[in-house]
C-alpha cells in the first residue's frame, strides 16, 4: 500500500538547536499534515498544508508542501525540552473517492537534552 | 472548546472477549475516522464515517471489527473475539471536511491490551 518514508528516524539535541524533518512519498497527495505525539496520548495537529508549494509557521515551527506534492518538511527553531516527543507527518487526498483517510510516516523521535 | 473524546483510555482484557470503544467528536464534525496504532507505527486507516454512513473500510478492518455511527454524532467500535494481535491504540479523529480540505483532531486513543 501507499507508505511514507520519514526520516530521520530519531534526533538528539541539545536545547537551542534547530530541527529538520522530512517526509517523501511515491504517490502525490493535495494535503500534508503534521502532528507531535506524546506517550499514551493521541496526536496533536501542528501545521496543515493545503497547496504545493506553501510555506506555514506555527510560532517556532514551520512547514512546507513540496512543489512535486510527494514530499513535505518540519523544522523547529530554538528547541525547548518540551519539544520532546514523535513527529508524524500525514498526507491524504481529501475531495477524491479516498476522502480525507491519511497515511502517516512512520515518525521522528526527537530527544532534547536541556 | 470540546475536543475528541475517546472511552475507555484503557481496557484490558482476556483473548475471546468482546471489547466496544467510543468515540465522541468535536461538535457539528460530519467526518469521523477510527485508525489503530500499534508500537513504533504510524497510526494505520481503519474505516470513515461521513454523518452516520460507514463510507470506507480498510482491509485491516476483519469481520470480527465492527462500527457503527448510529445518529451522526458519536461512534462504537467493537471487536469480538479479541486475539492477541489486536492489542494497539485505537484512535478516533473527526473534521468538518468540505471539498480538499479535511483537517482531523485526533482523540486521546483507547489503549487495548489483549491476554
Amino acid at each position: 500500500g501507499q507508505q511514507l518514508n520519514q526520516s530521520p528516524q530519531s534526533m538528539f539535541i541539545q536545547e537551542g538547536e534547530d530541527v529538520s524533518m522530512n517526509c517523501t512519498s511515491s504517490s502525490i497527495f493535495n494535503t500534508w499534515l503534521w502532528y507531535k505525539q506524546d506517550p499514551g496520548e493521541g496526536p496533536v495537529l501542528l501545521i496543515a498544508l493545503y497547496k504545493a508549494g506553501e510555506l506555514t509557521s506555527n510560532g517556532r515551527l514551520t512547514a512546507q508542501f513540496g512543489i512535486t506534492r510527494k514530499d513535505s518538511f518540519l523544522n523547529i527553531s530554538a528547541s525547548i525540552p518540551s519539544d520532546v516527543g514523535i513527529y508524524f507527518c500525514a498526507g491524504s487526498n481529501a475531495g477524491g473517492t479516498s476522502y480525507g483517510k491519511l497515511t502517516f510516516g512512520q515518525g521522528t523521535i526527537l530527544t532534547v537534552h536541556p | 472548546d470540546t475536543g475528541v473524546s475517546q472511552d475507555p483510555r484503557h481496557k484490558i482484557t482476556k483473548r475471546g472477549q468482546n471489547v466496544t470503544f467510543r468515540c465522541d467528536p468535536i461538535s457539528e464534525h460530519n467526518r469521523l475516522y477510527w485508525y489503530r496504532q500499534t508500537l513504533g507505527q504510524g497510526p494505520e486507516f481503519l474505516t470513515y464515517f461521513q454523518n452516520e454512513a460507514q463510507l470506507e473500510k480498510s482491509r485491516l478492518l476483519s469481520d470480527r471489527f465492527s462500527a457503527e455511527r448510529p445518529k451522526g454524532s458519536f461512534s462504537t467500535l467493537e471487536i469480538q473475539r479479541t486475539e492477541q494481535g489486536d492489542s494497539a491504540m485505537y484512535l478516533c479523529a473527526s473534521s468538518y471536511g468540505t471539498g480538499s480540505r479535511d483537517t482531523q483532531y485526533f482523540g486521546p486513543g483507547t489503549r487495548l491490551t489483549v491476554l
